[in-house]
């Protein structure tokens, strides 16, 4: 299947910085990412929809301005967290989908804890 | 809007046969999906159903209703590795996905 790849894995981060995750589908051109959160013990919950050469999409209550997407090119989305703080700490995984597959590649996630 | 519902927690026996359910009311469908989520892991994709119906893989099969808004998937001999979260997700269109809670299958030796 299609491979797609998240990094960093991990990171931690003082709270009031930024700090930026990368998603890259390896080996096709996706023009369509998505950013999920979950949180200990709940399931994931959409963040937004990362479109490939416009703005990205956001689900109700998930701000625009402090989760910044960029989706500059086919294989590479990123998700900025901005002035992070411990509320922020959570996994963040993204997902693409190769052409009209329907099934969603993910990448590995990123736990990202603000202290 | 979106309620994906299934079952907290089941436990099982190594060997033994498990059944997940879940029950969706969605405002768009293009397809049900089986995933499974380790602790700390990102989710792995197990089946998919959009027509109705029984799909196997292996030891993996899942079943379909669209009339009733229902999926099921069945785990059989079941092995220690099977300890996992398994997560329900309706394709509402557009490919965005929206996740059940989640059922975290425990399997005892």
């Amino acid at each position: 299947g299609a491979v797609v790849s998240q990094h960093p894995s991990w990171v931690i981060c003082k709270s009031g910085t930024s700090v930026k995750i990368e998603c890259r589908s390896l080996d096709f051109q996706a023009t369509t990412m998505f950013w999920y959160r979950q949180f200990p013990k709940q399931s994931l919950m959409l963040m937004a929809t990362s479109n490939e050469g416009s703005k990205a999409t956001y689900e109700q209550g998930v701000e625009k301005d402090k989760f910044l997407i960029n989706h500059a090119s086919l294989t590479l989305s990123t998700l900025t967290v901005t002035s992070a703080h411990p509320e922020d700490s959570s996994f963040y995984i993204c997902s693409a989908n190769e052409g009209m597959v329907t099934e969603a590649f993910f990448g590995q996630g990123t736990r990202l804890t603000v202290v | 809007g979106q309620n994906i519902d299934q079952p907290t927690e089941m436990t099982a026996t190594e060997g033994a046969i498990v059944q997940i359910n879940c029950t969706y009311q969605t405002s768009g469908f293009n397809g049900l999906f089986w995933y499974q989520q380790h602790a700390g892991e990102a989710p792995t994709f197990l089946s998919y159903n959009v027509l109705d119906g029984l799909e196997e893989k292996g030891r993996f099969s899942s079943f379909l209703s669209r009339s009733k808004g229902y999926s099921y998937l069945l785990l059989k001999e079941l092995q220690m590795k099977d300890s996992a979260s398994y997560l329900c997700a309706v394709n509402g269109g557009d490919y965005k996905l929206s996740f059940g809670a989640g059922t975290t299958v425990t399997v005892r030796a």
